[in-house]
Order: C-alpha cells, then sequence, then structure tokens
C-alpha cells in the first residue's frame, strides 16, 4: 500500500462546477500538507500549502485538512477550463525541510 | 528566463548506453532534487543534495548517479540505461528553511529502447 492515495481520474466537469479532489494517506507523522498542480508538459507548480489540520482559501481555492481521518481535500469553485491539469497531493513530516512524499495525481479536465 | 531548466527536454537512447540529465537554476536555492514520474506513480525523489558537499539517496537511487558541480547545477546519470527508466524526469530546487516548496522544471522526457 502506497503512503498517499489518490484518485487517478480523469475527472471531467463542466465549466463552473465545484471540484473536489482528495487524498489519503497513512503516516501520522506527516504535518504539512501542499497541492501542487501540473499542467501538460509541464513541471509541477505549487498551488496551496497548509499546516497540521484546517482549512486554507486563497480565492477560488480551499484546502482542507482532517489529520484524525488521514484525508485532505482540494475544492475549486466556479472552475474555469484553465483549471485543467493534473493535481498532486504532497506531504512531509514534523520537520518544513523534510522530504515530500507525492500522492499518484488526479487528471482533471474542465469542459467549456 | 525560466529559474529551472533541464537539458535536454527529450531524448531517445538505447539500452545500455549512458545518459546525462542537466539541471541548472537562477534561484539561488540551495537544495536541489532530482524526481521521476511514472503515470499514476506520482513524483519519486532520485537524488536530492542540501549543498555542493552534500549528496543523498532518494526512494529510488539504484541505477541512477548524481553530481553537484555548483550550487546552481545537479546533474543526473543512468549509467546504463535500461527501458524501465524510461519516464519523465524532474529537476526541483527549494530554499535550506523550506523544503516544502519546490520550484519543478520543464522536465526531461526520456525513452530507452
Amino acid at each position: 500500500q502506497k503512503e498517499v492515495e489518490q484518485d487517478p481520474g480523469p475527472l471531467s466537469v463542466p465549466e463552473g462546477a465545484i471540484v473536489s479532489l482528495n487524498c489519503t494517506y497513512s503516516n501520522s507523522a506527516f504535518q504539512y500538507f501542499m497541492w501542487y498542480r501540473q499542467y501538460s508538459r509541464k513541471g509541477p507548480e505549487l498551488l496551496m500549502y497548509t499546516y497540521s489540520s484546517g482549512n486554507k482559501e486563497d480565492g477560488r481555492f480551499t484546502a482542507q485538512v482532517d489529520k484524525s481521518s488521514k484525508y485532505i481535500s482540494l475544492f475549486i469553485r466556479d472552475s474555469q477550463p484553465s483549471d485543467s491539469a493534473t493535481y498532486l497531493c504532497a506531504m512531509s513530516g514534523q520537520n518544513a525541510g523534510n522530504m515530500l512524499t507525492f500522492g499518484g495525481g488526479t487528471r482533471l479536465m474542465v469542459k467549456p | 528566463d525560466a529559474d529551472v531548466t533541464q537539458t535536454p527536454r527529450n531524448r531517445i537512447t538505447k539500452t545500455g548506453k549512458r545518459i546525462m540529465l542537466e539541471c541548472s537554476q537562477t534561484k539561488g536555492h540551495d537544495r536541489m532534487y532530482w524526481y521521476r514520474q511514472d503515470p499514476g506513480l506520482g513524483l519519486r525523489l532520485i537524488y536530492y543534495s542540501f549543498d555542493v558537499k552534500d549528496i543523498n539517496k532518494g526512494e529510488i537511487s539504484d541505477g541512477y548517479s548524481v553530481s553537484r558541480q555548483a550550487q546552481a547545477k545537479f546533474s543526473l546519470s543512468l549509467e546504463s540505461a535500461i527501458p524501465n527508466q524510461t519516464a519523465l524526469y524532474f529537476c526541483a530546487t527549494s530554499d535550506l528553511v523550506n523544503g516544502n516548496e519546490q520550484f519543478f522544471g520543464p522536465g526531461t522526457r526520456l525513452t530507452v529502447l
């Protein structure tokens, strides 16, 4: 079993829909939780960064962490075709200098 | 200009050949990383370096070697390429304090026949 599980998709939604992307993990030592976005033929870029449990909002994006369930989510409101990409969750331990463990990525397609 | 560059962007080679992938960065970061990406497996860490004199193995270092020639340059070598090393390879950088925010290059698509 992988440390971080993520549904590979693809997830196809109409423009304007609310998108929910999720990851589960098994390592209770993870304290930092990130979402990276990767466009086709590009490297990943950091989208959201949270520490421990709770919510963080940035524009149309909301990241949620539930450490008791070992479950994290990324919500995208009013999804746009430009949100079409692969979304990778990533996690690390107690030290911000620790190495990242990535999920396999979910491919999202937002149709006009 | 891009902050993290990788060369080549695409490479096709044959089994047994030696291959070097190069990475350069202008971000002034001390930490550099090499990952490979395979469909459904996400990014897996091959090697990482915290400074010029520091090299560490990652999750999947077998069959690979690295060289940190300078703070800004980190190269990955496949001494004798094999077909299951066909993948997308990414270089990334981060500063010393926050390894969670990594900046990735555009990737090198490597095919080993």
